[in-house]
């Protein structure tokens, strides 16, 4: 069974420096990774995903995430954070084989402070 | 954002009582999904349909069915509901699975006291 492990509940970073939310992803097959972002009372908004080809993904918002094989990763990142990136944040893996659903990770949540 | 609404937004309802939750979508698209989301647990597929009529169970599916009549309504119910039901439910749609992306409304908290 395909298993997403995010291993940080919150990560803090200061308005301006660089931001990374750690992914970890179990799956059989070449596995097809998301990330997605949730504000407060809000559903969930897709920032990007990973499919095949270039293993660095540019998405939303100035983020990107970069897909790593051998260490079945897929970290996302954002070279300056902004206070607005506050949120929730969802990695979700989509396995090669069997039932085409996601499975999410456990979110990490991202405080930026000014 | 998806056209995708989802009603009621909040709901209260009493243990034992048969609660429905509807998602509606205007995209048009294929696929629908229904998550639960619980802290420490992300979301976590409840039912999905892939066709009208055509529906299949996801990891926690015990206590819940479905049912879509239509491209654009996708319901969730709870035959008798629990408070293990307590959450916030969301509705995901994509035009096909797999690499497809899927775009969730934005919820419904159920308490079930």
């Amino acid at each position: 069974a395909q298993s997403v492990a995010q291993p940080e509940d919150q990560v803090n970073v200061a308005e301006g420096n660089p931001l990374t939310v750690k992914c970890t992803y179990s799956v059989s097959g070449n596995p097809y990774l998301f990330w997605y972002v949730q504000y407060p009372n809000r559903g969930l908004q897709f920032l990007l995903k990973y499919i095949t080809g270039d293993n660095l993904v540019k998405g939303s918002y100035g983020f990107e995430a970069e897909f790593n094989k051998s260490q079945t990763s897929f970290h996302l990142k954002k070279p300056s954070a902004l206070v607005s990136d506050s949120a929730l944040y969802f990695c979700a893996v989509i396995p090669g084989t069997g039932r085409r659903a996601l499975t999410f990770g456990s979110g990490t949540r991202l405080q930026v402070q000014p | 954002d998806a056209g995708i609404t989802q009603s009621p937004r909040h709901k209260v309802t009493e243990t034992g009582t048969p609660v429905t939750l509807r998602c509606h979508q205007t995209e048009n698209h294929r696929y629908m999904y229904w998550y639960r989301q619980d802290p420490g647990h992300g979301l976590r597929l409840i039912h999905y349909s892939y066709g009208v009529k055509d529906t299949d169970k996801g990891e926690v599916s015990d206590g819940y069915s479905v049912s879509r009549s239509k491209t654009e309504d996708f319901l969730l119910t709870l035959e008798s509901a629990t408070s293990s039901q307590t959450s916030v439910y969301f509705c995901a749609i994509s035009e096909e699975s797999g690499t497809d992306t899927q775009y969730f409304g934005p919820g419904t908290r159920l308490t079930v006291l």
